[in-house]
């Protein structure tokens, strides 16, 4: 049984500080990895997706994966309100294999 | 480019009715797959089809079935409804084998 782990949450952070999230996964022969962020009352929408270890960064958002320790990282520099949502952690294996989510982590920015 | 649609966007059913829902991917996107998402569970695979075939398949009772047509189309239905199916219904598209999921605005079905 694949997992995938989050902490729920909720993280608050202070407007303009950098929120860290973090995430887990079970199974060793996992590929891909990917951060959705789902507001509230919406449908998850993909904001980063990360292949290699190392870190990948996108605007403010820096991905960052250490296959060893089966652990991936999102990190928002200079936290708007706009970037409270739930963040969703998913993990792919090789191939044509689907995709398996966390339970996500709550994000509150605090103005 | 048109995005993921889902019919319908809301539904009430009582127990032991069935519910058939419907997704329309993105122009394209052959593989299409289903998601139950609950405050408890978090999001859930349900299945996914592509080419109309099931290609994967979570880990849900038979109740829970799905179909995809020759133009992607994809209908998934829950026979004998319980209490605890309630919940957000989410389809997604994408291309290929690509992880990058393009989901719907979702079906909200609840069982009284």
């Amino acid at each position: 049984q694949k997992e995938v782990e989050q902490n729920s949450g909720p993280l608050s952070v202070p407007e303009g500080a950098i929120a860290s999230l973090n995430c887990t996964y079970s199974d060793r022969g996992s590929q891909s990895f990917f951060w959705y962020r789902q507001y509230s009352g919406k449908s998850p929408e993909l904001i980063m997706s990360i292949y290699s270890n190392g870190d990948k960064e996108d605007g403010r958002f820096t991905a960052q994966l250490n296959k060893a320790s089966q652990y991936v990282s999102l990190l928002i520099r200079d936290s708007q309100p706009s970037d409270s949502a739930t963040y969703l952690c998913a993990v792919k294996g090789g191939g044509a294999d689907g995709l398996t989510f966390g339970k996500g982590t709550h994000l509150i920015i605090q103005p | 480019k048109a995005g993921v649609t889902q019919t319908p966007r809301y539904l009430i059913k009582t127990r032991g009715q069935q519910v058939t829902l419907s997704c329309s991917p993105i122009s394209g996107h052959r593989s299409v797959s289903w998601y139950q998402q609950t405050p408890g569970q978090g999001l859930q695979f349900l299945f996914e089809y592509f080419s109309e075939t099931q290609r994967n398949k979570g880990n849900f009772p038979g109740r829970f079935s799905g179909r995809q047509f020759s133009n992607s189309r994809s209908e998934m239905n829950v026979s004998t409804l319980e209490l605890g199916d309630s919940a957000l219904y989410l389809c997604a598209s994408r291309q290929g084998a690509s992880g990058e999921l393009f989901f719907g605005e979702g079906s909200r079905l609840t069982v009284l």
